[in-house]
């Protein structure tokens, strides 16, 4: 079956650095996403990594291992707005995209 | 670039009432759709997939003369709920994808609508 293992929640001080991981085991392989969904609200697009390495994105970043079927979003200078769940999701082989759970960051000050 | 919008935002209904909630692409053209729903700290659960012109494919355990879609144009895509009962209550959200990285991002990304807090009384 397809899985994709995410962290159900994580906690970090305001200012530091987080990574959030993301394992996946699913038929094929076309890219990787990662989303930020506020409480209440829907998903927002973050990033896309399809080849091995590293994206950055200011303070975001993501880095992909094709090979080891894993990923990290990266986030730096944390800031309270930045309490929210992170979502994973792999589009497999038919191009369907496969959601992981989420991870709830909670940011303390 | 890459908007989509939803209407509306929150309705409440009595049971047994149909409900019928819209997604538009604002600046790209969506040649698919998706709907999901998300009950309250639970992860997306995808109920169906629409593309422009033809049925949409629903996902195992979602009733589709319950859930009805129509992907009428590349820019819209609407969801009826049926017959409601307060078990939908839950929080709707579209998400629309432009091929070929026509939304703007990289191919294949969806875009999500800002969703729909649904109450069946």
């Amino acid at each position: 079956g397809q899985n994709i293992d995410q962290p159900t929640e994580m906690t970090a001080t305001e200012g530091a650095i987080v990574q959030i991981n993301c394992t996946y085991q699913t038929s094929g392989f076309n890219g990787l996403f990662w989303y930020q969904q506020h409480a209440g609200e829907a998903p927002t697009f973050l990033s896309y990594n399809v080849l091995d390495g590293l994206e950055e994105k200011g303070r975001f970043s993501s880095f992909l291992s094709r090979s080891k079927g894993y990923s990290y979003l990266l986030l730096k200078e944390l800031q309270m707005k930045d309490s929210a769940s992170y979502l994973c999701a792999v589009l497999d082989s038919n191009y369907q995209l496969i959601w992981g759970a989420g991870t709830k960051l909670i940011i303390k000050p | 670039g890459a908007v989509v919008s939803q209407h509306p935002s929150w309705v409440i209904c009595k049971s047994g009432t149909s409900v019928k909630i819209e997604c538009r692409s604002l600046d790209f053209q969506a040649t698919t759709m998706f709907w999901y729903r998300q009950f309250p700290k639970q992860s997306l659960m995808l109920m169906a997939t629409s593309n422009e012109g033809s049925k949409a494919t629903y996902e195992q355990g979602v009733e589709k003369d319950k859930f009805l879609i129509n992907h009428a144009s590349l820019t819209l895509s609407t969801l009826t709920v049926t017959s409601a009962h307060p078990e939908d209550s839950s929080f709707y959200i579209c998400s629309a994808r432009g091929e070929g990285g026509l939304a703007g991002g990289p191919s294949d990304t969806q875009y999500f609508g800002p969703g729909t807090r649904l109450t069946v009384l």
